[in-house]
């Protein structure tokens, strides 16, 4: 079975500093790890994705996460944090091999102060 | 960029009835998905369906609650006979394919803005 842990449920920075949001999985097999925001009463939009190529991950809008298997973990970071990063960001693994269905974490709230 | 629309946004529903979800996912897409996410708590898997058929779900996929596809580009949830705890944000996903040779292929779920529906 596979599982993931958000260990911030909230983070606050300042607008123009980095940004580092901690997600950590558990999974049977080699996973796929995802990060999706979801802003105020919108959908849940990509930002991007692991499968099992380069550890280091860029996305969308400056984001970016690294996987490191001898630490489970997939953390998201961005250098320099806007305005418009302000949303809720949830850490997904995918499940076992031949299943489809996401597993989320309970996601963490990010805040942006100017 | 294709998107997955869902309708209605908000639906206000009495208990015991009948609603029905609907979803256009990504036209080339395959894989299709409904998810909920009760307020405060996580994002939950439902059921996924692809040819046709259901080819999985969880456990809160029980007896009231059904998907169809009944034309070539909707898709949707009903929920039989609606109770207080359904209320809540039903998410519709789609996906273009999954790899048969491992996770390494597997491709990522596009969501809708989801509906929210609340049970009175």
């Amino acid at each position: 079975a596979q599982s993931v842990t958000q260990l911030d449920s909230h983070v606050s920075v300042s607008e123009g500093t980095p940004v580092l949001l901690r997600c950590n999985y558990s999974s049977s097999y080699s996973p796929s790890l995802f990060w999706y925001v979801q802003h105020p009463n919108k959908g849940l939009q990509l930002l991007l994705k692991y499968t099992s190529a380069a550890t280091l991950v860029k996305g969308i809008n400056g984001f970016e996460a690294e996987f490191k298997k001898s630490e489970t973990s997939f953390h998201l970071t961005k250098p320099s944090a806007h305005m418009s990063d302000a949303a809720e960001y949830f850490c997904v693994v995918t499940p076992d091999t031949g299943r489809r269905a996401l597993t989320f974490g309970s996601g963490t709230r990010l805040q942006v102060q100017p | 960029e294709p998107e997955v629309t869902q309708t209605p946004s908000h639906q206000v529903t009495q208990m015991g009835q009948e609603v029905i979800l609907r979803c256009v996912p990504i036209s080339n897409h395959l894989y299709f998905y409904w998810y909920r996410q009760i307020l405060g708590q996580k994002v939950e898997f439902l059921v996924s369906f692809y040819n046709n058929e259901i080819s999985e779900k969880s456990e809160i996929f029980d007896d009231q609650f059904s998907v169809e596809r009944p034309d070539g580009s909707n898709f949707t949830l009903k929920i039989r006979s609606t109770k207080l705890e359904d209320s809540a944000m039903y998410f519709c996903a789609s996906s273009e394919r999954w790899g048969l040779q491992g996770p390494a292929l597997n491709q990522p779920q596009h969501f809708g803005d989801g509906t929210r529906l609340s049970i009175l």
